[in-house]
């Protein structure tokens, strides 16, 4: 069965401090993944999505970039953090011919001081 | 711009009643639609979906409703029972769009014993 594993779960970081935020994905080949941030009071918002190795699509300009460096393996960077980067940070992936079901991992808790 | 909303940021619910949470959207691109459940700290999980073909579709207690033409849709939860006390996300996709999902806000849903 297919399990994604998403670390750490929680986060304090001060503004300016890198960040880097890591997920893989087992039990399946090629997956599309996915990076989503629920900020307080708001909605899951798509940050990022990648089709393969290299391949990265940006949904929003923000303070953060993402990397795709092995088939089941996706991470979020920053190299200056903000406030308002501060947030509820989830990986995702899904399978080709069944893009609308997404399989989350547990999330990191980010919090910017 | 909120293409998908949930205007109920809460709903509470006696234990064996009925649960109806609400989503309307704007975009009418879209033509899948997906309900999530998410417990704190933890990452959403899908819960039922319904292809825009269809104006039902129903598992076990939880029946989603489509109502097109309104561009509103609805989970219903029968009987409700208090382990589905949680966050509901609501979201969309549309073909041609990679299948990105739009979430909702969330409702938080207190079912009380």
């Amino acid at each position: 069965s297919q399990t994604i594993h998403q670390w750490p779960a929680t986060l304090v970081q001060p503004v300016g401090s890198p960040l880097s935020l890591e997920c893989t994905v087992e039990g399946t080949s090629n997956p599309n993944l996915y990076w989503y941030r629920q900020a307080a009071g708001r909605g899951l918002q798509l940050l990022f999505y990648s089709v393969g190795i290299g391949q990265i699509s940006s949904e929003v300009p923000q303070n953060l970039s993402a990397s795709r460096p092995q088939d089941r393996q996706f991470i979020l960077s920053s190299k200056k953090l903000l406030l308002s980067d501060s947030g509820f940070y989830l990986c995702a992936w899904s399978v080709l011919g069944q893009n609308e079901k997404l399989f989350f991992g547990s999330g990191t808790q980010l919090s910017v001081l | 711009d909120q293409q998908v909303k949930q205007n109920s940021p809460s709903l509470s619910v006696q234990e064996g009643r009925i649960s109806i949470l609400n989503c309307d959207y704007t975009n009418s691109m879209f033509d899948y639609f997906l309900w999530y459940k998410k417990y704190p700290a933890e990452g959403p999980t899908f819960l039922i979906s319904i292809s825009s073909i269809k104006d039902k579709n129903e598992d076990g207690r939880f029946t989603v409703f489509l109502n097109k033409s309104a561009k509103h849709l609805s989970l219903h939860i029968v009987p409700s029972q208090p382990g589905d006390s949680a966050v509901y996300f609501c979201a969309a996709s549309a073909r041609g769009s990679n299948y990105k999902l739009t979430f909702g806000k969330g409702t938080l849903l207190t079912v009380n014993p």
